[in-house]
């Protein structure tokens, strides 16, 4: 059965370094999403993007972070300098229709030290 | 704000019984429903989605949903302690032309042998 996969599945970082989280949706899903859990809290939406471009993003996407789809496969969450409270459980998901069932990859787990 | 209201739990239940767990949202103009289980460390999964006002049954779930209340509703039947998770309800809004996946907190059932 199709999956989402995500690398790595734990990474950990110093504070103020950058680090890109790589996401593989299913082969034939067209849009995309980063969602990001906190340790006890709830999953928040961070990002969706559809044809290569940022379709809505949260309070909680600022500049220092980007995605990109550099190829016909992979999505990628950058965070350029990490901080403390970015330490969390990080989650891409696709999906094939816009408005339909979103399926999540294993997530990546960050520690910012 | 858009939101996605749960009780947190934990619902406790004895194997065998019916659980019932309980979802409202803030958006009248919402389309689509999710039920994702989520075991601690791991990601969401996805159970069951709804989009018409009425009962959806797969297996031992049934997803209800009632737009004119703003509720949607998971039953779970015959309970085993193996569906012990985390059930998230996801509420899909329309926002700048696309969509994106709200979250509510999550009940806790914990399933007692």
């Amino acid at each position: 059965e199709p999956e989402v996969t995500q690398t790595p599945s734990h990474q950990v970082t110093q504070m103020g370094q950058e680090v890109i989280l790589r996401c593989v949706p299913i082969s034939n899903h067209l849009y995309f999403y980063w969602y990001r859990q906190i340790l006890g809290q709830k999953v928040e939406f961070l990002v969706s993007f559809y044809n290569n471009e940022i379709s809505e993003k949260s309070e909680i996407f600022d500049d220092q972070f980007s995605v990109e789809r550099p190829d016909g496969s992979n999505f990628t969450l950058k965070i350029r300098s990490t901080k403390l409270e970015d330490s969390a459980m990080y989650f891409c998901a696709s999906d094939r229709i816009l408005n339909t069932e979103a399926f999540f990859g294993q997530g990546t787990r960050l520690t910012v030290v | 704000q858009k939101e996605v209201e749960q009780n947190s739990g934990p619902l406790s239940v004895p194997e065998g019984a019916i659980a019932s767990l309980n979802c409202t949202y803030s958006d009248r103009g919402s389309q689509s429903f999710f039920w994702y289980r989520q075991y601690s460390g791991k990601s969401p999964e996805l159970i069951m989605s709804i989009y018409s006002n009425g009962d959806k049954e797969d297996g031992r779930f049934t997803a209800q949903l009632n737009k004119a209340s703003q509720y949607v509703s998971l039953l779970i039947r015959d309970s085993q302690p193996s569906d012990s998770a985390t059930y998230l309800c996801a509420v899909n809004y329309l926002t700048s032309g696309t969509y994106k996946y709200i979250f509510g907190t999550g009940t806790r059932l914990k399933v007692l042998a």
